[in-house]
Formats: C-alpha cells, structure tokens, sequence
C-alpha cells in the first residue's frame, strides 16, 4: 500500500511558465515532508522541504504548500528552465517515531520536461 | 568533498552469483542508508544505519540481501545468490544525524542486471 503517491508520471511544461507537482499521502502520522530532484544517471539531491507547521515554504523559483486537511502538496516552480527537467520526488516522514526518527517513504515520481 | 562514493557504476552478472556494492559515506556523516529503486516499486529503503549500528532492516527483501558497516565510513550490501529480479538500481544515502530534519546526500547509484 503506497503512503505516497505522485499520480502523475510525467509532465511537460512550456520554459517560462509555472511546473506545478503534485503529491498525496495516507499517513497522518506523516509530519515533514521533502522534495528531491533526479537527473539520469545521478542519485536523487535534496530540493526544499516543509514541516507539518507550515503551509507554505519558498526557496528562489521553488515553492512547496502543504495542506494537510486534504493531505496533499504541491511543488511550484516559477519561472520554469529547461535545466528544471529532471524526475521530481516526493518523500514524507515522522520526525518522532518511537523516540528516533522515522524512515523516508518515497512517491515514485514525476518527470518534468521543460521545452525551450 | 567528493559526496557519496558508490562502486560499481554498473554491475551485470548471472543467476545464482554474488554480488557486492559498496559506498563511502562523506566524511564526518553518522548515518548511511541502503535504497533500491524499481519501476514497480519506486524508491525503496532496504537498512539504515546509525553510527555503524543497523537500525532499520525490515526493508531488506529476504536473507540473501546482507548488509555491513566495518567502518564509520563504508558500507557494503551483499546479494548472495542473486536473481532475475534483484535487476534495479541500489543507491546509498549519507547524512548526519543532528537534527530530526538532517538532509540525505545520495550517491550516484549501482545499476545492478542479474541474467
């Protein structure tokens, strides 16, 4: 039973304009959350993350909302560049769990193709 | 700092071998993480260690997958013997365990292909 989800395999968005990525979640337990990008042939690097007591965090281009009521995030980045097409992750853990740290659980992520 | 270091690139062998990744943790980070990454089932935590100590192994598929820190900063996951199926890309993840929002620093992955 997958606790993330990014139901959309792909994406492809215009240079300049917004890449929105989506992702759900099961767990309500689950209380930060992050956003990792993939380019072919290297391993995921970390891109943005939010705690469960925000909504909303913002880094240059990159913005992620958080709503945990629907529980659901977003990714936005404003503007996009064709340097943005990458696979996108979603991950989500528990910051106390049993007194350590919970595991990361992954979505199985989104291509974004930003076209010139 | 050169980041994480995973050997080999890419690894083909045949039905029944073993089969050895390695990784070098970035220096002065305590915790290291064990992931396989398939179509099928995404991004995938085998084992986690903290200050060479297994912490998590519910993830690791069955007993032919071991895996071992004989040092602070490297990391082995054996597959012995391997199958078809164990065809995926294993990544190692390093970070240091500070905070409960300490960041995971990937390596670049060993793209296994079992015959």
């Amino acid at each position: 039973d997958q606790q993330v989800k990014q139901n959309s395999p792909s994406l492809s968005v215009q240079e300049g304009r917004i890449s929105i990525l989506n992702c759900d979640y099961t767990n309500s337990m689950f209380d930060y959350f992050l956003w990792y990008k993939k380019y072919p042939a290297e391993g995921p690097t970390f891109l943005i993350s939010i705690s469960s007591i925000k909504d909303k965090n913002e880094d240059g281009r990159f913005t992620v909302f958080l709503n945990k009521s629907a529980k659901h995030l977003s990714l936005h980045i404003v503007p996009s560049q064709p340097g943005d097409s990458a696979v996108y992750f979603c991950a989500a853990k528990r910051m106390n769990y049993g007194g350590s740290q919970g595991n990361l659980i992954f979505g199985k992520g989104t291509k974004l193709s930003v076209k010139p | 700092d050169a980041g994480v270091i995973q050997s080999p690139r890419h690894e083909v062998t045949e039905m029944g071998q073993e089969v050895t990744l390695r990784c070098k943790l970035i220096s002065g980070h305590n915790s290291l993480f064990w992931y396989r990454q398939t179509m099928m089932r995404g991004l995938e935590l085998l084992i986690y260690f903290n200050n060479n100590v297994p912490i998590d192994d519910s993830g690791m598929p069955e007993d032919r997958f071991s895996a071992k820190m004989p040092n602070a900063s490297f990391s082995t996951l054996k597959i012995q013997p391997s199958e078809p199926r164990d065809s995926a890309v294993y990544f190692c993840a390093s970070s240091l365990v500070q905070t409960s929002t300490d960041t995971q620093y990937f390596g670049p992955g060993t793209r296994l292909t079992v015959l």
